[in-house]
């Protein structure tokens, strides 16, 4: 089982819409989680991190943790074709972070 | 302003060739890593480094090995290049104590 799970997408959302991405992870220890935005042929961006049961509002975007069910997801609001890239969920480890493969988001004008 | 610098954006190597690819930043981060990135795999940790001169194996550490002389510098060396290690290089730091992870723009490596 890999640590951090997410759906490979491509998700397609219309401009305007709230795109909704997830993720699950196996390990109970993890702390922290943290959802990286990578466009096509750039590196990855820090956009959210969240440490706490609940939801973490940053403009557009609400990242939602429920460690009982060892769940994340990222929100994004009104989404715009600026959104559109692949988002990666990661998750701590012992001493570093598990990354999912990536979810690639499509907002259509 | 946050730094991460990578030495080549674009390189093609031959088989059998030893390759540098240089990692530096500006933060004055403890830890430093590098991952390779393919399609439908996601990023792999190849190597992390805690320290000067400290190492570890991340999942994927097989014909590579990694060089931190000094703390602003993580270096990963493929001793003998492979087709298969054709892929995006990524190298990352990050503070200790705080898991965001900082990354430079990446090294695209083709080997023939």
């Amino acid at each position: 089982q890999k640590e951090v799970e997410q759906n490979s997408g491509p998700l397609s959302v219309p401009e305007g819409a709230i795109a909704s991405l997830n993720c699950t992870y196996s390990d109970r220890g993890s702390q922290s989680f943290f959802w990286y935005r990578q466009y096509s042929g750039k590196s990855p961006e820090l956009i959210m991190f969240i440490y706490s049961n609940g939801d973490k509002e940053d403009g557009r975007f609400t990242a939602q943790l429920n460690k009982a069910s060892q769940y994340v997801s990222l929100l994004i609001r009104d989404s715009q074709p600026s959104d559109s890239a692949t988002y990666l969920c990661a998750v701590t480890g012992a001493n570093n972070l598990f990354f999912g493969t990536g979810t690639r988001l499509t907002v259509i004008p | 302003d946050v730094k991460v610098t990578q030495s080549s954006r674009y390189l093609v190597k031959r088989t059998g060739e030893k390759v540098f690819l240089e990692c530096v930043q500006d933060m004055d981060h403890e830890n430093m890593f590098w991952y390779r990135q393919d399609p439908g795999l996601g990023l792999r940790l190849i190597y992390f480094s805690y320290d000067v001169k400290m190492k570890e194996k991340g999942d994927i550490p097989e014909g590579y090995s990694v060089s931190r002389e000094k703390k602003e510098r993580f270096s990963l060396i493929l001793e003998s290049a492979s087709t298969n290690q054709t892929s995006m290089y990524l190298c990352a730091s990050s503070r200790t104590g705080d898991n965001e992870q900082f990354f430079g723009p990446g090294t695209r490596l083709t080997v023939l």
